[in-house]
């Protein structure tokens, strides 16, 4: 059965403190990796990694995958309380049954 | 560029009866799907449009339905509601199947 596992599940840290969450994939015929923010309702894009583009970032935010590991991870530097939220991975297969997502994990960021 | 837009917000249901909710996508967009939100079980894929075509469907009862039109809007109906169904509906647009996908606010749906 395909699955997508998200550690961890709820992660506590300070204002400026670097985070590093993480996800792992064990799906047939993979094709990309998602990552979303969300936060009250509407998870929000961050970054899409495929095999002809394994590493994304975007300010503060940076992404990696690791096709022979089958796994990536987010990175969050210079963190902010803006940024406490439930950061959700999700896996496109080849065949077109929707997005596999994982349980998310949920970061807090205190002041 | 307008996002993902979904009708109704809210809406408050009995057991028993049925519902639509609505999804217009991204224009442009000619891929939507559907997902399922509940704190038990995460995110859960309903099913897939693209052209107006279900290209797919999840693991989901046949009281869950949907459709897609020309103009790429979708529509997803569950009848029979039961109190399980109560959860966050979730629409995503992308220009087409397999590429970035974006999410609309979501219709909170409880069955009472």
């Amino acid at each position: 059965e395909d699955k997508v596992v998200q550690s961890p599940l709820s992660l506590v840290v300070h204002e400026g403190d670097t985070v590093t969450l993480n996800c792992s994939y064990e799906v047939t015929n993979f094709r990309s990796l998602l990552w979303y923010k969300q936060e009250k309702k509407a998870p929000t894009f961050l970054f899409m990694l495929t095999s002809s583009g394994i590493e994304k970032k975007s300010g503060r935010l940076s992404s990696i995958l690791d096709k022979k590991e089958l796994s990536s991870i987010l990175n969050i530097t210079a963190t902010q309380t803006g940024d406490s939220a439930i950061y959700l991975c999700a896996v496109w297969r080849e065949a077109s049954d929707g997005l596999t997502f994982g349980k998310g994990t949920h970061l807090i960021i205190q002041p | 560029k307008a996002g993902v837009t979904q009708t109704p917000r809210y809406l408050i249901k009995t057991r028993g009866q049925q519902v639509t909710l609505s999804c217009s996508p991204i224009s442009g967009h000619r891929s939507v799907s559907w997902y399922q939100q509940t704190p038990g079980q995460g995110l859960q894929f309903l099913f897939e449009y693209f052209s107006e075509t279900q290209r797919n469907k999840g693991n989901f009862p046949g009281r869950f339905s949907g459709r897609q039109f020309s103009n790429s809007r979708s529509e997803m109906n569950v009848s029979t509601l039961e109190l399980g169904d109560s959860a966050l509906y979730l629409c995503a647009s992308s220009v087409t199947v397999n590429t970035e996908a974006f999410f609309g606010q979501g219709t909170r749906l409880t069955v009472v």
